[in-house]
């Protein structure tokens, strides 16, 4: 069973640039999460959907980023503009439907902002 | 709300000594609990879980006890690797919302010495 896939892997970019992160789950899920990882710390997330639709974007700062799941497959996350303190790993995970499922994690984004 | 608190690390031991790192949380009713691990430069793996009390979950020599009344999800492996030196992080999963969604503690550094 394929895993969670991401792209790209690493991005380099100034600050107040734009940058966007693809993520596609695992086939089946329709649970789609965006996570940030600052270096030193535990994930947080940023944006959760249930198939296209919006559950939890409440610690999105929705001043510079983004997120959608048009189809309910694959995601887009973007930041624009970029600031340093965005520089950190962006994971995107999915997991089944139901409550206490086993949430898969991709192998990250890693942003850096200079 | 919910919360993870992680032992402070990091940690170091020599091969073949006995592994714990503390991890206790708050929450409300009865959440699950996780313990994922990250490689360097890779993403998060599911080590273990266990969705209910006195429940204990076991994966590649590690173990860990769900102990309700104690709010305690320690991890321990009696004989540690090289290959086990990566970040552990303790997670919750809550029963009560829709879906899953995974609180993660700080994460605690593990280096395991030849």
């Amino acid at each position: 069973e394929a895993g969670v896939a991401q792209s790209p892997r690493y991005k380099i970019i100034e600050k107040r640039q734009s940058v966007a992160f693809w993520c596609n789950p695992i086939s089946g899920h329709a649970t789609l999460y965006w996570y940030q990882q600052i270096l030193g710390q535990g994930p947080k997330l940023l944006i959760q959907f249930q198939n296209n639709g919006v559950v939890d974007d409440s610690q999105l700062p929705k001043d510079r980023f983004s997120a959608e799941r048009l189809k309910g497959v694959d995601s887009t996350l973007k930041i624009q503009p970029a600031k340093l303190e965005d520089s950190a790993v962006y994971l995107c995970a999915s997991s089944l439907r139901h409550s206490g499922n086993t949430i898969y994690f991709g192998e990250g984004s890693w942003l850096t902002v200079v | 709300g919910n919360s993870v608190t992680q032992m402070e690390g990091p940690v170091t031991l020599s091969e073949e000594a006995f592994l714990t790192i503390n991890c206790t949380y708050t929450a409300t009713g009865y959440p699950s609990l996780f313990w994922y691990v990250q490689y360097p430069g890779e993403g998060l793996q599911l080590l273990l879980k266990a969705t209910k009390a006195d429940d204990k979950g076991s994966n590649k020599g590690f173990e860990a006890t769900y102990r309700k009344e104690t709010t305690s999800f320690h991890l321990e492996k009696g004989s540690v690797q090289v290959s086990d030196s990566a970040v552990y992080f303790c997670a919750l999963n809550p029963r009560e919302t829709s879906g899953s969604r995974l609180t993660f503690g700080e994460g605690t550094q593990l280096t395991v010495n030849p």
